[in-house]
């Protein structure tokens, strides 16, 4: 059974850094593109980053390019998501997603972790 | 690139049939077959109902059936059930830079 477990979300002020975690079990973690993907409070969903299925590139969306960075640690089968220079309108819930296919095309997401709250305020 | 346009809102009596619009361009929805939609009850993680315009993921019921014409995909749920009330997203991907792009989201409601 795949599972996604996030972690590391919390009370951060602007300016802050903040690194969240995406355990991944039940699939082949390096073999697959995986994404976060937010949702601020009582708004609709984000796209946030992805890493390709071989982990060579990554995507982010303008909102976040050059203060965040996607990364993946294979041996541990985790995904990360480092947030530099925090903004209110940063504050979501974050999701760790998994893509629908091994092949290195991008489809859809599959699974979706049950996601970490994220407060950016002072 | 801006959101992809649903109605904030649709709604139906059980047993009716909705449909829910979703608006993109020619460079997200026109352009690629690789629409999927999210079906997210209050407090939930999204759940993937639709991809590739018109595919159910198994184990998901063929109430769901979704569809494209042009720039504009679409979800259709039949024979309408209680719980089917919930938010729908529509996402499709974008290219190479922008990978995914969301609907704006549409609260189903049943009367």
């Amino acid at each position: 059974e795949v599972q996604l477990v996030e972690s590391g979300g919390e009370l951060v002020q602007p300016g802050g850094s903040l690194r969240l975690s995406c355990a991944a079990s039940g699939f082949t973690f390096s073999t697959y593109a995986m994404n976060w993907v937010r949702q601020a409070p009582g708004k609709g969903l984000e796209w946030v980053s992805t890493m390709s299925n071989t982990g060579g590139s990554t995507y982010y969306a303008d909102s976040v390019k050059g203060r965040f960075t996607i990364s993946r640690d294979i041996s541990k089968n985790t995904l990360y998501l480092q947030m530099n220079s925090l903004r209110a309108e940063d504050t979501a819930v974050y999701y760790c997603t998994k893509d629908l296919w091994y092949t290195g095309s991008y489809s859809a997401a599959d699974h979706w972790g049950q996601g970490t709250l994220v407060t950016v305020s002072s | 690139q801006s959101a992809l346009a649903q109605p904030a809102s649709v709604s139906g009596s059980p047993g009716q049939s909705i449909t829910i619009s979703c608006t993109g361009t020619s460079s997200d929805v026109g352009r690629y077959y690789l629409v999927s939609w999210y079906q997210q009850h209050p407090g939930k993680a999204p759940k993937l109902i639709i991809y590739e315009g018109s595919e159910r993921p198994s184990g998901v019921t063929n109430r769901f059936s979704g569809s494209k014409s042009g720039n504009t995909a679409s979800l259709t749920i039949s024979g309408l059930q209680a719980e089917d009330e919930a938010d729908y997203y529509c996402c499709s991907y974008a290219g190479i830079s922008t990978v995914y792009i969301f609907g704006t989201g549409t609260k189903v409601t049943v009367l």
